[in-house]
């Protein structure tokens, strides 16, 4: 059966700090991964996602992920975080055939000043 | 434009009450999603309509029941729900389902509080 671990519950970093946002599957065949955002209160937003090829994705809002197979990892990444970036992230991976996405647990990020 | 709308933002309803919960989408997309979620959970999948048929329901209790009149619009109709049933309930809607790899766009959610 699939399932993605998000290690980190929490996470703080500073304004303008760099971030990495830490997402591990486990899934047979290939899988198709996503990065969702979600603001308090909000749906979610589709930040990236990989479904082959290039293993660096470019996402919205300066956010990158990388697909590392060897891994089964596809770690989030933004090189200088922004207060508005505060928000829970999570991480999803969809299967070969059919749309029932897996969600990982959520990584919340604080933002300090 | 990849938005998916909800209405309505909050609503709270009594153990007794019906209600309904509406979603739309106008990308032309032919499968829709309910999930739920709880505080602090990521989202439960509840049941997926692909071409406006039910393919997928998540052993959902039948308090709450989904409709997909048309291929824009889902509804989930709530019926005798318990204060556990309250959440933020989540529409997703995908270009097609279940045979290639698809992106599910998400709505900006329904508020429910049961009392």
């Amino acid at each position: 059966a699939q399932s993605v671990t998000q290690p980190d519950i929490h996470i703080t970093v500073s304004e303008g700090a760099s971030l990495e946002l830490r997402c591990n599957y486990s899934y047979g065949a290939t899988p198709y991964l996503f990065w969702y955002v979600q603001s308090p209160g909000q749906g979610l937003q589709l930040l990236l996602k990989y479904f082959s090829g290039d293993t660096l994705v470019q996402g919205i809002k300066g956010f990158e992920a990388e697909f590392k197979r060897s891994q089964s990892s596809f770690n989030l990444r933004k090189p200088s975080v922004h207060w508005s970036d505060a928000a829970e992230y999570f991480c999803a991976v969809g299967p070969e055939y059919g749309n029932k996405l897996v969600f990982g647990a959520g990584t919340i990020l604080r933002v300090k000043s | 434009d990849t938005e998916v709308t909800q209405t309505p933002k909050h609503l709270v309803m009594g153990m007794t009450n019906k209600k309904s919960l509406k979603c739309e989408q106008h990308m032309g997309h032919r499968a829709m999603y309910w999930y739920k979620q709880k505080a602090k959970k990521p989202p439960e999948l509840m049941f997926v309509y692909s071409y406006e048929k039910l393919s997928i329901n998540e052993s959902v209790p039948s308090r709450f029941s989904p409709e997909c009149p048309n291929s824009s619009l889902l509804n989930l109709h709530l019926h005798a729900l318990q204060p556990e049933d309250s959440a933020l309930y989540l529409c997703a809607s995908s270009r097609t389902s279940g045979y290639t790899k698809e992106t599910q766009y998400f709505g900006p959610g329904t508020r429910l509080l049961v009392l």
